[in-house]
């Protein structure tokens, strides 16, 4: 099993450019998430699906959208990118939502110019 | 949100055990304590977690404080691939971490 897989591995942007970044999951898990982090700092959420068909904001939405297109993917995209926007985006997987092992892809790093 | 107060970085020499604080005043009688650590450019991966009880794994132990407000995260032996940030995670109704800055544990030869 591949686990969370990611991609692009690194991405380069101009601002206002807009992207999407594809996460997909081989665990049959039914919650994925996304996170950022900026130097120095934790992760912080930008939105979660509990299961299929459904998503929700996190603490930092402003600025994403995100699509749960079937049960294995979880995309997130960026309309307008802003240099804000630079950072390492983590998306992760769990079977349910409540308090279960969240299993993270290897990353994509972002820089808005 | 939930709040976890860990120290910024600590200092262990290989195979040693290490102790890693978090403070957690908050919790409330339904959060789990979760530990995950992230090595140098890799995602986060889980370590343990527990609720009231102390717990172990192969990884590490779990020791809670009797009034959950605090607990400890045990690496028995350290090694070098130990070196990474620890995160202690109060795991929410809804499974919504909240993660903080963490512990930087250097593993010294």
């Amino acid at each position: 099993n591949a686990g969370v897989t990611q991609t692009p591995k690194f991405q380069v942007l101009k601002t206002g450019q807009s992207m999407t970044l594809q996460c997909a999951q081989d665990m049959n898990h039914n919650s994925m998430y996304w996170y950022r982090q900026d130097p120095g700092m934790g992760l912080r959420l930008i939105y979660y699906s509990a299961s299929e068909g459904t998503t929700d904001k996190g603490e930092v939405p402003n600025g994403y959208n995100v699509s749960r297109l079937n049960k294995r993917e979880f995309s997130l995209r960026l309309e307008s990118a802003a240099p804000s926007q630079t950072s390492v985006y983590f998306c992760a997987s769990s079977e349910q939502r409540n308090q279960e092992t969240q299993y993270f892809g290897p990353g994509t790093r972002l820089l808005v110019l | 949100d939930a709040k976890t107060t860990q120290p910024n970085s600590m200092e262990s020499n290989e195979e040693e055990p290490v102790h890693l604080p978090c403070n957690h005043s908050t919790i409330s009688g339904t959060d789990y304590i979760h530990w995950y650590r992230q090595l140098p450019s890799q995602g986060p991966e889980y370590v343990i977690h527990g609720l009231t009880s102390n717990v172990n794994n192969r990884m590490a132990s779990l020791a809670i404080a009797e009034d959950r407000k605090s607990s400890t995260l045990i690496l028995h032996r350290a090694t070098l691939r130990d070196a990474a940030v620890y995160y202690c995670i109060l795991g929410l109704t809804g499974n919504q971490f909240y993660f903080g800055t963490g512990t930087s544990l250097t593993v010294i030869p």
